[in-house]
């Protein structure tokens, strides 16, 4: 048990439809990245959140959107929604702001229908 | 534009024997390099790492080699158990960067008795 924890662990919806994804840190950790696993695809880097401000952001489409909470948990919003979309999506969390060892959740499961 | 390539898909080795994974990268400017395990309905857990500074680093069964002149790196795992059996991702990044992980897209090992 990785301490960061993912809501819904699966999620099924259809085309055009809009969900959230939640994703609460490891205690004491700052830093939350979200990331997207496709099918036989590697882990895609979205964004990231440290303390509250976007730090860094990666190939995330301007249909998703995140925000980081002041307890520090995060929400991943997707809308629009596309057969594409469907993938794991991954939270993880580390304390400082720097790519070093990163905590990930145990992921959403998106299927869009 | 794949920056950080895991060629090989999957690999099988027999129990009690090591397993190399490999990884390949292409931005020279990549100073720091993880492994992660991942297992079935899990998130990816971290396993291993290596600062550029290092050509190797070693944690019980498993090494990681650095090759900065060919921007290779690989995990060796010896000897190889059962449990090993895991998708491993290798990924990158710029310390003080851009605090993105970059991941390959993971190769499947089976380890069998």
């Amino acid at each position: 048990d990785s301490g960061v924890t993912q809501t819904p662990k699966h999620l099924i919806t259809a085309t055009g439809q809009r969900v959230t994804l939640r994703c609460s840190p490891r205690s004491g950790d700052l830093s939350v990245y979200w990331y997207q696993q496709s099918l036989d695809q590697g882990l895609q880097f979205l964004i990231q959140y440290y303390n509250g401000e976007e730090r860094a952001k990666g190939n995330i489409l301007e249909r998703f959107s995140a925000q980081q909470f002041p307890d520090l948990h995060s929400e991943l919003n997707l809308s629009s929604l596309e057969l594409g979309d469907s993938a794991l999506y991954f939270c993880a969390s580390s304390v400082r702001p720097t790519s070093d060892e990163q905590f990930f959740g145990p992921g959403t499961r998106l299927t869009v229908l | 534009d794949q920056q950080v390539k895991q060629n090989s898909p999957s690999l099988s080795v027999q129990e009690g024997r090591i397993s190399i994974l490999n990884c390949d990268y292409t931005n020279s400017m990549f100073d720091y390099f993880l492994w992660y395990k991942k297992y079935p309905a899990e998130g990816p857990t971290f396993l291993i790492s290596i600062s550029s500074i290092k050509d190797k680093n070693e944690d019980g069964r498993f090494t990681v080699f650095l090759n900065k002149s060919a921007k290779h790196l690989s995990l060796h795992i010896v000897p190889s158990q059962p449990g090993d059996s895991a998708v491993y991702f290798c990924a990158a990044s710029v310390v003080f960067g851009t605090d993105k992980l970059i991941f390959g897209t993971g190769t499947r090992l089976q380890v069998f008795p």
